[in-house]
């Protein structure tokens, strides 16, 4: 089992909708988690962080965590074209030295 | 604005050269991360570094080593390069505040061919 999952997609969405992207994660431990938008070609970007239960919002985004079912995900609302890139999930494992571990990826396509 | 600044954006080298890669950052960060990006597998931890000469290795350090001599420079070294290293290569910092991590910030990517 992965530590880090995620589904690989392509997840393709209409613009305007709802984009609903999920990871799990193997680490019960685990204490700060993350979503990062990458763009073809560029590095990743931080777009939200999340370290309590329930529900983060911020602008178009919404970051959800549920620890007990190891579960995190976000939400984007009013999808534009400009959404269209690769979603890593990453998690924060706390152990004698502390790490962030990535999941592979969802790649979004937001379609006119 | 945190900035992570790596040395090279492209580097072609050949097989058995040994390979360095540089990382430094201007926001005093404990924690560094090298990164390796292939297709279908995402982000894959190599080492990481949690204060000056103090290392650990990720899930795949094998054909790797590290160093950190100072707070700000984090290098990442193949020791004979091989064609299976040919990667994109993330170099990444943060701060290490509490018991929690903040976010990662990342470096603009090392794209490394080896032929």
């Amino acid at each position: 089992q992965k530590e880090v999952e995620q589904n690989s997609g392509p997840l393709s969405v209409p613009e305007g909708a709802i984009a609903s992207l999920n990871c799990t994660y193997s680490d019960r431990g685990s204490q700060s988690f993350f979503w990062y938008r990458q763009y073809s070609g560029k590095s990743p970007e931080l777009i939200m962080s999340i370290y309590s239960n329930g529900d983060k919002e911020d602008g178009r985004f919404t970051a959800q965590l549920n620890k007990a079912s190891q579960y995190v995900s976000l939400l984007i609302r009013d999808s534009q074209p400009s959404d269209s890139a690769t979603y890593l999930c990453a998690v924060f494992q706390y152990s004698s030295a502390s790490k962030i571990i990535f999941g592979s990826g969802t790649r979004l396509s937001i379609r006119p | 604005d945190v900035k992570v600044t790596q040395s090279s954006r492209y580097l072609v080298k050949r097989t058995g050269e040994k390979v360095f890669l540089e990382c430094v950052q201007d926001m005093d960060h404990e924690n560094m991360f090298w990164y390796r990006q292939d297709p279908g597998l995402g982000l894959r931890l190599i080492y990481f570094s949690y204060d000056v000469k103090m290392k650990e290795k990720g899930d795949i350090p094998e054909g790797y080593s590290v160093s950190r001599e100072k707070k700000e420079r984090f290098s990442l070294i193949l020791e004979s390069a091989s064609t299976n290293q040919t990667s994109m290569y993330l170099c990444a910092s943060s701060p290490r505040t509490g018991p929690s991590l903040t976010e990662a910030f990342f470096g603009q990517g090392t794209r490394l061919t080896v032929v």
